[in-house]
């Protein structure tokens, strides 16, 4: 059982390039989401899906956009890359949205340069 | 919104040791989630809180809730080289968003 796969795991931009995080997870969850972790901060939502076809902003989603277009992906795209989006992000999917935990991926290191 | 803290944000403690670390949040909600994480590593669940009063340990780690002060805490017993890691708290407001973390801390166990 595979869980949550986020690839690629670590990725260079330059600023103004655009790229796609990946995640699948293979537990057949309703939700899914995604996280950025920056030093010390804890993680902070990026955008979150209750389902196929249903995407949602969280507390950060400036610059960054999702679609769900199946119940196992949900891709995570970076139009115009700047160096405030350098952080560790993490997808992760759940059950449901209360009293289920939520199971991570092993993360995506990007820096954009 | 919810708010999500963390006591202490660093801790260094000694081999053998008992310690608690403490999270507090600002809603009514009843349902509180610990997790772990290694250096360059992704988040591993520890415990998982659904009820006022709430107790659940594995190892060396007990997790507790007390929703009516909003208070959940994470004690160590006799703590070992193994523990050191940063641990987060989060939680979900009864179930109307995504789970909110703490800042975590980052607990480091010396001999």
């Amino acid at each position: 059982n595979a869980g949550v796969t986020q690839t690629p795991k670590f990725r260079i931009l330059k600023i103004g390039q655009s790229m796609t995080l990946q995640c699948t997870q293979d537990m057949n969850h309703n939700y899914m989401y995604w996280y950025r972790q920056d030093p010390g901060m804890g993680l902070k939502l990026i955008y979150y899906s209750v389902g196929a076809g249903i995407t949602d902003k969280g507390e950060v989603p400036n610059g960054y956009n999702v679609s769900r277009s199946t119940t196992e992906d949900f891709p995570l795209r970076l139009e115009l890359a700047a160096p405030s989006q350098t952080s560790v992000y993490f997808c992760a999917s759940s059950w449901g949205q209360g009293g289920t935990e939520a199971f991570f991926g092993q993360g995506t290191r990007l820096t954009v340069v | 919104e919810l708010k999500v803290e963390q006591n202490p944000l660093f801790l260094s403690m000694q081999e053998g040791k008992n310690y608690t670390i403490y999270c507090n949040y600002s809603t009514t909600s009843d349902r509180l989630y610990w997790y772990r994480q290694d250096p360059g590593k992704s988040l591993e669940s520890l415990f998982v809180l659904l009820s006022n009063g709430a107790v659940k340990q594995e190892g060396r780690l007990m997790a507790s809730l007390d929703t009516k002060a909003r208070l959940s805490t994470l004690h160590i017993t006799a703590a070992v080289h193994d523990l050191s890691a940063t641990y987060f708290c989060a939680v979900d407001d009864s179930g109307n968003t995504p789970l909110v973390f703490g800042k975590g801390t980052r607990l480091s166990v010396i001999a």
